[in-house]
């Protein structure tokens, strides 16, 4: 399967600080990049859809000026979390997509944040 | 939107025997659905996938079949080794949407 690199795996940053997480797929051209948390003992929980080249889609409930996402090009996307706080450490994961429609997802390795 | 229920949440088996995972789904248009083992500390890993206009689909030990009418789909694993223990997850997915996940199974083998 195609590969994806998510980076960096753990991070511990401080309260008020910003954090960037990059997600790229080496050997194909992601169309489509997802971003994903996940909390201990549960399942994946989209944050948001972005596309290369144009403004990513936030899910219901997320802050787009918490959650910054860059889809420069259409190997790399990235999430900066701004201002991070305690609560928003957690598993954050990015997901991969050649095409468009219905196509294999191929996840990267996850990020801990850790904010202290 | 689509909604994906998992059964059952944990699920212990013995080494050698068979694990069966079941999902439904709530959206008649979902056309794609993939299972991902998750492992502790890293992301999910596609292990096999279904398309709508198939029944039944087998990669060595591992297979899924899919009910359309019924809008459930499950995985089959086979010969289980303590290796296959992890945390796996259904989904489902519609047009251009992201997938939807189900709420995960653990699976321990015990050996």
């Amino acid at each position: 399967g195609a590969v994806v690199s998510q980076h960096p795996s753990r991070v511990i940053c401080k309260s008020g600080t910003s954090v960037k997480i990059e997600c790229r797929s080496l050997d194909f051209q992601a169309t489509t990049m997802f971003w994903y948390r996940q909390f201990p003992k549960q399942s994946l929980m989209l944050m948001a859809t972005s596309n290369e080249g144009s403004k990513a889609t936030y899910e219901q409930g997320v802050e787009k000026d918490k959650f910054l996402i860059n889809h420069a090009s259409l190997t790399l996307s990235t999430l900066t979390v701004t201002s991070a706080h305690p609560e928003d450490s957690s598993f954050y994961i990015c997901s991969a997509s050649q095409y468009i429609m219905n196509t294999e997802a191929f996840f990267g390795q996850g990020t801990r944040l850790t904010v202290v | 939107g689509e909604n994906v229920e998992q059964h059952p949440s944990t699920l212990s088996v013995q080494e050698g025997d068979s694990a069966v995972i079941k999902c439904t789904y709530s959206d008649s248009a979902s056309n794609y659905f993939p299972w991902y083992k998750q492992e502790l500390g890293k992301g999910p890993q596609l292990i096999i996938d279904i398309r709508s206009n198939v029944g039944e689909k087998k990669d060595q030990r591992i297979a899924v079949t899919l009910n359309k009418t019924a809008k459930h789909f499950s995985l089959h694993i086979t010969e289980t080794q303590p290796e296959d223990s992890a945390v796996y997850f259904c989904a489902a997915i519609t047009g251009r949407r992201a997938l939807t996940f189900g709420s995960g199974t653990r699976l321990q083998v015990q050996p």
